[in-house]
């Protein structure tokens, strides 16, 4: 079964500050996704990446995909409160079309 | 650009009821899937249409949930006989066979009473 663990799965920081969302997996992806979820809405795509060692800047987010498949990061730079939601990292696995998703790192960014 | 749809965004309905929901993918899109999250959870996957074909199905999806898509354009997904553990959201996305990237609805949410 393929898992994809986030870490942490809570986090409340003031406005400014910089934080970094862990993706870690013991299983090889084709890709991997990372979406934002707002209460009571689906996941809103940030960016896909699909190259080990990959990295794409969004804005203030910066995004890595592990040299292995393996493992993703999602960097904020001087987080404000309009970044406060869930935010999910999904993997694309080689044997099939679903995305297996990870647990899910809720964010607070308080002004 | 014309997103995923959902409808209805939102159904409450007793225990033993059927409840129906639809998903309308972005045009060019020929994959369509749909998952279930729970509270505090990450999205589940429960199935996958390729054009009208039912290509895979998660053993989440018991005899109690059905899915069509017989165009292969909307789909809907049927749960038959609702018990309170149906009561999530289920969500639908749908992508290019060209990409791995899937673009999601807004959901529709499921309370069963």
């Amino acid at each position: 079964t393929q898992l994809l663990e986030q870490s942490p799965q809570f986090l409340s920081i003031q406005e400014g500050e910089n934080l970094t969302v862990y993706c870690n997996s013991s299983s090889v992806f084709s890709s991997l996704q990372w979406y934002r979820q707002e209460p009571g809405e689906g996941p809103v795509l940030l960016v896909t990446v699909v190259t080990g060692g990959e990295v794409k800047k969004l804005k203030r987010l910066t995004f890595q995909f592990g040299d292995a498949r393996k493992d993703s990061s999602l960097h904020i730079t001087a987080a404000q409160p309009g970044d406060t939601g869930l935010y999910l990292c999904a993997g694309g696995a080689y044997n099939t079309d679903k995305l297996i998703f990870g647990t899910g790192t809720r964010l607070q960014v308080f002004p | 650009d014309t997103g995923v749809s959902q409808n209805p965004r939102h159904k409450i309905t007793k225990r033993g009821q059927n409840v129906t929901f639809r998903c309308d993918p972005i045009s060019e899109h020929n994959r369509l899937y749909w998952y279930r999250q729970t509270l505090g959870q990450g999205p589940e996957f429960l199935t996958y249409f390729q054009n009208e074909a039912q290509l895979e199905k998660s053993r989440l999806l018991s005899d109690r949930f059905s899915a069509e898509r017989p165009k292969g354009s909307f789909s809907t997904l049927e749960i038959q006989r609702t018990e309170q553990g149906d009561s999530a959201m289920y969500l639908c996305a749908s992508s290019s066979y060209q990409t791995d990237t899937q673009y999601f609805g807004p959901g529709t949410r499921l309370t069963v009473l």
